[in-house]
């Protein structure tokens, strides 16, 4: 069973660039989430998809950050324009209904 | 609002010692608990799944215990070996995935 796929797995910017991630779930997973690391932290929730449509996004900084996930498969997740503070490993995870699968990750460095 | 804690945030033992990993959460409605393994840099691996209804689980030197009552789970790793090296995090999983801030492991040669 092919895992969560995310790409790409390193990128810097510079601050007020954007940039975006990709995650691919598993196929079947009906749940997707995003997560954002920094370094020493545990995981936070930005964003929880349950097909196409957005569970929780309370944690999600809207003014900055945009998540879609297309035809229920797929994710972007977009950051626009990005600050020094959003420097990070992005996660993406699915679930087929309370077990969850990660991907490797997304490093982010903003300079 | 589920919050998940990890005690301690970092623990550093000798090679063959047995370490015992702590996880507290305040909400016991939960499906599951689940414990992973990160190691730096890289994503998260699942170690075990322990359902609502179960107590514990085993695999191969690892055995993880759930007490829904008292908002609690161990994670018990037999014998420890420099490779076990890593930070270890559990998440409680309810109406969403919550995590603990993780648990910073180091087996000393």
């Amino acid at each position: 069973e092919a895992g969560v796929a995310q790409s790409p797995r390193y990128k810097i910017i510079e601050k007020r660039q954007s940039v975006a991630f990709w995650c691919n779930p598993i196929s079947g997973h009906a749940t997707l989430y995003w997560y954002q690391q920094i370094l020493g932290q545990g995981p936070k929730l930005l964003i929880q998809f349950q097909n196409n449509g957005v569970v929780d996004d309370s944690q999600l900084p809207k003014d900055r950050f945009s998540a879609e996930r297309l035809k229920g498969v797929d994710s972007t997740l977009k950051i626009q324009p990005a600050k020094l503070e959003d420097s990070a490993v992005y996660l993406c995870a699915s679930s087929p209904s309370t077990e969850a699968f990660f991907g490797q990750g997304t490093r982010l460095t903003v300079v | 609002k589920q919050e998940v804690t990890q005690i301690p945030a970092a623990l550093s033992v000798p090679e063959g010692e047995n370490l015992v990993l702590n996880c507290s959460f305040t909400d016991s409605a939960i499906y599951n608990l689940q414990w992973f393994r990160q190691d730096p840099g890289k994503g998260l691996t699942s170690l075990l799944l322990i359902q609502s209804s179960q107590r514990e689980q085993t695999s191969g030197r690892l055995n993880a215990s759930l007490d829904k009552s008292s908002g609690r789970s161990t994670l018990y790793i037999a014998a420890s070996q420099p490779g076990d090296s890593a930070t270890y995090l559990c998440v409680a999983a309810g109406n969403k995935l919550t995590f603990g801030g993780g648990t910073r492991v180091l087996v000393k040669p």
